[in-house]
């Protein structure tokens, strides 16, 4: 069965501290992984996908690398509007569908 | 373009009761996936539908069901409600199967008391 661990659980960051969010995960084949971001009240707001190891995808002051057994979404001089859940999710080639696995997402806290 | 929208927002139902949430995909995604959230499951996948047709369904017991119109248009409906019921429940579109990534609405909260 797909699993995916992100950590840390909760992150508090200063404006301007930068940091990284860790999401390993394990699957027969890799179809896809995708992050995500989850403000209170709302439902998850796509990000990135990421297909293979060794890619990098940048958006803002987020970027998103990829590992054969892990992800990273690296936030670079945050600001208080990038206080979020970040949930990481993981599509299998064996499924091949709208199947995801998701972490249960890192909390972050951006403090002015 | 109109996101995924999900009525109602939010819903208090007593034990036992039934429920049904609606979804309405992004208009041209005629695939609809549902997933339930929770503290400390986190989403967790319930099923898909495509061409009216479910193509896969979650470790989730026989009381959650669903059906999907010829407009992909998708409804959830959860039997005999328990407290454990409780949740964010959350639709997701896509063009097709697969096709990746999946656009989720707002959700709804539903309270079993």
């Amino acid at each position: 069965e797909d699993q995916v661990t992100q950590s840390p659980e909760a992150l508090r960051l200063q404006e301007g501290e930068s940091s990284s969010l860790n999401c390993s995960y394990t699957v027969s084949g890799l179809r896809g992984l995708f992050w995500y971001r989850q403000d209170p009240g709302k439902g998850p707001e796509f990000l990135f996908t990421l297909y293979s190891a060794g890619e990098e995808k940048e958006k803002e002051r987020l970027k998103a690398t990829l590992t054969k057994k892990e992800s990273f979404l690296h936030i670079t001089a945050p600001k208080p509007e990038d206080s979020a859940t970040y949930l990481c999710a993981v599509q299998d080639l064996y499924y091949g569908n709208n199947r995801l696995a998701f972490g249960k997402g890192n909390q972050v806290v951006v403090i002015p | 373009k109109a996101g995924v929208t999900q009525t109602p927002r939010y819903l208090i139902k007593t034990r036992g009761q039934q429920v049904t949430l609606s979804c309405s995909p992004i208009s041209g995604h005629r695939s609809v996936s549902w997933y339930q959230q929770t503290p400390g499951q986190g989403l967790q996948f319930l099923f898909e539908y495509f061409s009216e047709t479910q193509r896969n369904k979650g470790n989730f017991p026989g009381r959650f069901s669903g059906r999907q119109f010829s407009n992909s248009r998708s409804e959830m409906n959860v039997s005999t409600l328990e407290l454990g019921d409780s949740a964010l429940y959350l639709c997701a579109s896509s063009s097709a199967p697969g096709e990746s990534p999946l656009h989720f609405g707002n959700g709804t909260r539903l309270t079993v008391t």
